[in-house]
């Protein structure tokens, strides 16, 4: 089983739409979360890190929840900008590198 | 600011020979890791170093990966002999301190992308 599993995806989704991605990771060290975009040949940058609070970056919002061991991401109001692949990464308590799911691509369309 | 320079950018060799990767990171990045990511996959850790000592290489095929950072900045990495699943982009990232102390980013690399054939 991986460390850090995604939905399959892709998602092929309408402008304007709502979407969310969930990630779930096995590792109870697991410490620190992210969540990164890769667009298509491109490196992987940092869109948000994820607070067991939750978080939100204008149409994004992350939440972590450490009981069910399960991170999500939602983007509002979807721009064909968004189309990208969303990596979620965790960081195990003293360890310092982060461990990346597969990715979900994210097809927006006009 | 630069960010994280790599190359060659892109790189096609014969299975069984030998290729190597460089990387300069950011300016005062202490800690600099290697990861390749195989086409449809998440990055996956190869080695990480901090200054010019390795912390993590549990997932480097040391059989025929090496990697190298002899003076705490720019970064090698060689693969001898190459297999065909090695074909994938090999992605450098640095940060300023080891991610998860504080709220420390890791920047990546455009990476190089190896074809092994």
């Amino acid at each position: 089983r991986k460390e850090v599993e995604q939905d399959p995806g892709p998602f092929n989704v309408p402008e304007g739409a709502t979407v969310a991605f969930n990630c779930t990771y096995s590792n109870s060290a697991s410490q620190s979360f992210f969540w990164y975009r890769q667009d298509c040949r491109k490196e992987p940058k940092l869109l948000m890190s994820v607070y067991s609070s939750g978080n939100e970056d204008g149409r994004f919002t992350a939440q972590l929840n450490r009981a069910s061991q399960y991170i999500s991401l939602l983007i509002r109001d979807s721009k064909l900008s968004d189309s990208a692949t969303y990596l979620c990464v965790s960081n195990r308590q003293g360890q310092g590198n982060l461990i990346f799911g597969k990715g979900t691509k994210l097809s927006v369309k006009p | 600011e630069a960010g994280v320079a790599q190359s060659p950018r892109y790189k096609i060799i014969e299975k069984r020979q030998s290729v190597a990767f460089w990387c300069n990171p950011i300016s005062g990045h202490a800690t600099l890791y290697w990861y390749q990511q195989i086409l449809g996959q998440g990055p996956k850790l190869l080695i990480q170093f901090q200054n010019n000592g390795v912390v993590d290489d549990s997932q480097l095929p040391k059989d025929r990966f090496s990697a190298e950072r002899l003076k705490g900045v720019d970064s090698t990495l060689k693969i001898q002999p190459a297999k065909l699943e090695d074909s994938a982009v090999y992605l450098c990232a640095s940060s300023l301190r080891p991610v998860g102390f504080g709220n420390t980013e890791a920047f990546f690399g455009q990476g190089t992308r190896l074809t092994v054939v």
